[in-house]
């Protein structure tokens, strides 16, 4: 069985702030792990993904997550917001191995103030 | 770029209507996958495949939804009788396990 957990279903920040957004996992096997972004109106984008190399994964549009197995995180965070990265973020979870589901968490709206 | 595609984009039905949602995955991709997006729920799961094989489908209420991939580059899930409670978007994504999932843009039913 697997699970994620996103802390924080809103999130804002100030453009040009840290941009922190949570996510724990539960699986009882090595997972794979993912961040999506959407955008309205879209379907889910690929940020960055963790597929048990490099526990610092870095992504596209800046963002980067690192994987803490002691912590069971994956936490996703850029140095600078920008008015772009307004979007709903998601934290997904998927057993290595084999054909598995994937699961995802309920997301977090990031909201970028001016 | 390849895509995800579905169709259609939007779909207006009345209650007691069927619905069918279509889905054309990425070309060589094993598996696909049908998720449901509520504001109260997010993204449900509701079916998948690999190799055109249903695998799970156990998110799905079985009396109404099913789900089937007929050939390689065709996916649909249909909703007989619809009821208003199926208000949602609906969408279908590809990959190759256990690699990232490539999303379409959605199919939004509205049920009347």
């Amino acid at each position: 069985a697997q699970s994620v957990t996103q802390l924080g279903s809103h999130v804002s920040v100030s453009e040009g702030a840290l941009v922190l957004l949570r996510c724990n996992y539960s699986s009882s096997v090595p997972p794979y792990l993912f961040w999506y972004v959407q955008y309205p109106n879209q379907g889910l984008q690929l940020l960055l993904k963790y597929t048990s190399a490099a526990t610092l994964v870095k992504g596209i549009n800046g963002f980067e997550a690192e994987f803490k197995k002691s912590e069971t995180s994956f936490h996703l965070t850029k140095p600078s917001a920008h008015m772009s990265d307004a979007a709903e973020y998601f934290c997904a979870v998927t057993a290595s191995g084999g054909y598995q589901k994937v699961t995802f968490g309920i997301g977090t709206k990031l909201q970028v103030i001016p | 770029d390849a895509r995800v595609t579905q169709t259609p984009r939007h779909k207006v039905t009345e209650m007691g209507q069927e619905v069918t949602m279509r889905c054309q995955p990425i070309l060589g991709h094993n598996t696909v996958f049908w998720y449901r997006q509520t504001m109260m729920q997010g993204l449900e799961l509701l079916a998948y495949f690999r190799n055109r094989a249903p695998l799970d489908d156990s998110g799905m209420p079985k009396d109404r939804f099913s789900a089937e991939m007929p050939d390689a580059t065709l996916a649909t899930l249909k909703i007989q009788p619809s009821e208003p409670r199926d208000s949602a978007v609906y969408f279908c994504a590809s990959g190759e396990q256990p690699g990232p999932l490539h999303f379409g843009n959605g199919t939004r039913l509205t049920v009347t």
